[in-house]
């Protein structure tokens, strides 16, 4: 049974290019999270999707950030005209239902923006 | 606001000794994960903790919650160099009504010595 997938693993990126961050959840998993890690830091809440819909984005910036998990594929992370604080290491998190059943993460995209 | 504080931030230990890492949050919460971070790795979960005086042991690591107290930690037994890693604890956002949503502390970087 995989685990939760995402690609690519690393990314770069030149400042006002967008970046695309893909992630398959687990088999069997409707439920899809994504966090941003910063140096040093621990990981941040972005947005919370299942199947078409955005559940919670109140992590995610205001503006370049979108997110989507369209009905067939994987879920999205985009960001749009990326600037040097851009770059972090993205993390995609899955679970079978919502409402505090466990997470499992992925192995996360390291974006670095030049 | 959920804020969670784990200390030390540093530690570094000898092989064979014991020490503890905290983990405090401000909320109450329905859950407390501790997870293990190698560098440039995904985030490996150790353990959740559902209920106050939970107490989970897995080889050279116990953690423990204390829901009153908010307090959650982390025993290291006898530290072999193959626990060097940094220690993320997270807690969700039951409190809020958001319990999909995981606050991290901002982790423990173990390193132990020969």
């Amino acid at each position: 049974n995989a685990g939760v997938m995402q690609n690519p693993r690393h990314l770069v990126r030149r400042r006002g290019q967008e970046a695309r961050l893909r992630c398959s959840p687990m088999k069997g998993h409707s439920h899809v999270y994504w966090y941003r890690q910063l140096p040093e830091e621990g990981l941040k809440f972005m947005v919370y999707l299942q199947k078409e819909n955005i559940i919670d984005e109140s992590g995610m910036p205001k503006e370049r950030f979108s997110a989507e998990f369209p009905k067939e594929g994987p879920s999205i992370l985009r960001i749009q005209q990326v600037v040097r604080g851009d770059s972090a290491a993205y993390f995609c998190a899955s679970s079978r239902e919502g409402g505090g059943y466990e997470q499992y993460f992925g192995p996360g995209t390291r974006l670095t923006v030049t | 606001e959920l804020k969670v504080e784990q200390n030390p931030l540093f530690l570094s230990m000898q092989e064979g000794k014991n020490y503890t890492i905290y983990c405090n949050y401000s909320t109450t919460s329905d859950r407390l994960y501790w997870y293990r971070q190698d560098p440039g790795k995904s985030l490996e979960s150790l353990f959740v903790l559902l209920s106050n005086g939970a107490v989970k042991q897995e080889g050279r690591l116990m953690a423990s919650l204390d829901t009153k107290a908010r307090l959650s930690t982390l025993h290291i037994t006898a530290a072999v160099h193959d626990l060097s890693a940094t220690y993320f604890c997270a807690v969700d956002g039951s409190s809020g009504g958001s319990n999909y949503k995981l606050t991290f502390g901002k982790g423990t970087l173990l390193t132990v010595n020969p």
